[in-house]
């Protein structure tokens, strides 16, 4: 009864790379959403989908980020050409319905570090 | 602008004392709250919630106040254990959309034996 999934968990990029972070929700649960936190910082709203759909991506810097959820495998959060500022840790988290009287389930996380 | 704030970085309380920690928030269109509490290097993990038509919800040492007209929330931890110890985030959603969280900068919670 595995929970959320992130890959990796630390990940090193230069700047100018692309980093792809992955997320497979826990079973049966079919909203995905992403959040980052600076350091020394809450965590901000980054994105939220559905199989195929992007239900709310407000939280999502206007360039070089995009995120997929396709119908088969994980969700993926997309960075191009990576900046020092986008280090950060990226959590996913997962619920299987629209009601958050019982909160999201998070993963661990994946830490970013641009050098 | 932040909409939900945490004011006190950090706390630090005895074992089997009570421990407070305080949200306010800014928007008037949130209508439900969330703790967390996260661990270094882990996810947060959800604690316990309310709803804006409730101004009190209870789960075993964990109790959540709402003051709606302050715009103010506060969790209480009635005994604080040592394995409390860790940082706390107080989260609010907004009616309609999608289920996005907005989330203080949180409280990061010392127990000492």
């Amino acid at each position: 009864n595995a929970g959320v999934m992130q890959n990796p968990r630390h990940l090193v990029r230069r700047r100018g790379q692309e980093a792809r972070l992955r997320c497979s929700p826990m079973k049966g649960h079919s909203h995905v959403y992403w959040y980052r936190q600076l350091p020394e910082e809450g965590l901000k709203f980054m994105v939220y989908l559905q199989k195929e759909n992007i239900i709310d991506e407000s939280g999502m810097p206007k360039e070089r980020f995009s995120a997929e959820f396709p119908k088969e495998g994980p969700s993926i959060l997309r960075i191009q050409q990576v900046v020092r500022g986008d280090s950060a840790a990226y959590f996913c988290a997962s619920s299987s319905r629209q009601v958050l009287n019982y909160g999201y389930t998070f993963g661990s996380g994946t830490r970013l570090t641009v050098v | 602008d932040q909409q939900v704030k945490q004011n006190s970085p950090s706390l630090s309380v005895q074992e089997g004392r009570i421990s407070i920690l305080n949200c306010d928030y800014t928007n008037s269109m949130f209508d439900y709250f969330l703790w967390y509490k996260k661990y270094p290097a882990e996810g947060p993990t959800f604690l316990i919630s309310i709803s804006s038509i409730k101004d009190k919800n209870e789960d075993g040492r964990f109790t959540v106040f709402l003051n709606k007209s302050a715009k103010h929330l506060s969790l209480h931890i009635v005994p604080s254990q040592p394995g409390d110890s860790a940082v706390y985030f107080c989260a609010a959603s907004a009616a309609g959309g999608s289920e996005k969280l907005v989330f203080g900068k949180g409280t990061k919670l010392t127990v000492n034996p």
